[in-house]
């Protein structure tokens, strides 16, 4: 049983730039969340997507967006990308609302 | 921004012996959750927590939550090298929410 996978690996990118992560949730999970970390810091919640739609958002501007697609899987999209935006990129699914969140190894981007 | 603050930001002990993470939080909450990360890679979720619940355990980890004072520990027990880690609680409201973290607290096992 795969568990959650994120693609790429690592991602470098200049300012300005747009960048998209993707992210496969666990077998049987229909929910998907993101999450940034910053170098020394906990992980931010970006937003959650549940059939299809986003269903719940943290404090990040409009230039973070998402897609969810039938088979579960997910995007995050990063427009007019910034230097502070260089972080841990991490995905994670559930099964359900309240239940264990799995993560995904995460995507590290670095913005120069 | 960010609900729960671990205690200590930083913990160093020797391999073999008992290490003791606080958390600290805000809100009400539905659950709380421990995670491990290693070097900067994915979260590893170690235990869940409800808020009707005082006390849960598994394998070597300990978890108490007391609502009343908004605070949770993670005890680990007889330590291993490969337990050095960053290790986060996160906690999750009620309705459609995501987790809010804290900064975690990183454990280094000496050998």
């Amino acid at each position: 049983d795969a568990g959650v996978t994120q693609s790429p690996t690592h991602l470098i990118k200049t300012r300005g730039q747009q960048v998209t992560l993707r992210c496969s949730p666990k077998s049987g999970h229909d929910t998907v969340s993101w999450y940034q970390q910053a170098l020394g810091q906990g992980p931010q919640f970006i937003f959650q997507y549940y059939e299809e739609e986003e269903r719940q958002r943290g404090n990040f501007p409009d230039r973070f967006s998402g897609h969810q697609f039938p088979n579960y899987s997910s995007e995050l999209n990063v427009n007019a990308l910034l230097l502070g935006d260089s972080a841990l990129y991490l995905c994670a699914s559930t099964p359900n609302i309240g239940a264990t969140q799995y993560f995904g190894p995460g995507t590290r981007l670095t913005v120069l | 921004s960010q609900q729960g603050e671990e205690d200590p930001q930083a913990l160093s002990i020797q391999e073999g012996e008992n290490a003791t993470m606080n958390c600290s939080y805000k809100t009400s909450i539905n659950n709380l959750q421990w995670y491990r990360q290693n070097s900067g890679r994915g979260l590893v979720h170690l235990i869940l927590i409800r808020s009707n619940e005082r006390e849960k355990h598994s394998g070597r980890l300990r978890v108490t939550l007391d609502t009343s004072k908004k605070s949770s520990s993670l005890l680990i027990t007889a330590s291993r090298a490969a337990d050095t880690a960053s290790y986060f609680c996160a906690t999750e409201g009620g309705g459609a929410d995501g987790l809010t973290f804290g900064k975690g607290t990183h454990l280094i096992i000496q050998p």
